[in-house]
């Protein structure tokens, strides 16, 4: 699986869109872009997948670039329960096993 | 549709005793994952479970161990604990809609907390 590279921290007014970028440019051309969070020691959730097009659910838009090399998950208007670590994870569905990275805490701020 | 669940979800055990996890995945998911997130390690892969067999394995020692029944709940065993395996171990069900040629999604438990003293 292709890996990912995220930003560490990320902090966001309550209220406001939290961006988070994730670079995978290595991916492959089978290979989904998968986003989880995790709150703290709970287990993860899982929030939006996508392979080309963009994305929407109830939860969160998943925009990938066009080359694929790099995507961003929008929550359009975060709230404090919006604060965990987020995992953007490359899978190709016919393995497994997920591999997870650091990912990205974010810190939504009131 | 009810969750991921996890039994127990707190379990206190010292070295050299064995432990057993249970998880009973999304009702109609036939895999079951398995996970180990340690602070110093992240979130690792253990093994998965397919119609009563072990698909895959990731790099722990025969230590760790599980199986699958037929109703598709899992459990896993870690037999001699060591300090090491205080760790949240969670479970993930998925669909396996992959033999489909779809894309499959994995659905997380809440864990288990396993201190190990």
């Amino acid at each position: 699986d292709a890996k990912t590279t995220q930003p560490p921290s990320m902090d966001c007014a309550e209220g406001r869109a939290a961006n988070l970028p994730c670079n995978h440019s290595t991916i492959s051309g089978n290979e989904y872009v998968y986003w989880y969070r995790q709150i703290h020691s709970q287990g993860p959730q899982y929030i939006i997948h996508g392979l080309k097009n963009n994305e929407t659910n109830e939860m969160a838009s998943l925009i990938i670039t066009e080359d694929r090399k790099s995507s961003t998950l929008i929550l359009p208007h975060a709230t404090l329960r919006d604060t965990a670590v987020y995992y953007c994870i490359v899978w190709e569905t016919s393995g497994s096993r997920l591999t997870f990275g650091e990912g990205t805490q974010l810190t939504v701020n009131p | 549709k009810a969750g991921v669940t996890q039994t127990p979800r707190y379990l206190i055990k010292t070295r050299g005793q064995q432990v057993t996890l249970s998880c009973s995945p999304i009702s109609g998911h036939r895999s079951v994952s398995w996970y180990q997130q340690t602070p110093g390690q992240g979130l690792q892969f253990l093994f998965e479970y397919f119609s009563e067999t072990q698909r895959n394995k990731g790099n722990f020692p025969g230590r760790f161990s599980g199986r699958q029944f037929s109703n598709s709940r899992s459990e896993m065993n870690v037999s001699t604990l060591e300090l090491g395996d205080s760790a949240l171990y969670l479970c993930a069900s998925s669909s396996n809609l992959q033999l489909a040629g779809r894309a499959d999604t994995q659905y997380f438990g809440p864990g288990t907390r396993l201190t190990v003293l």
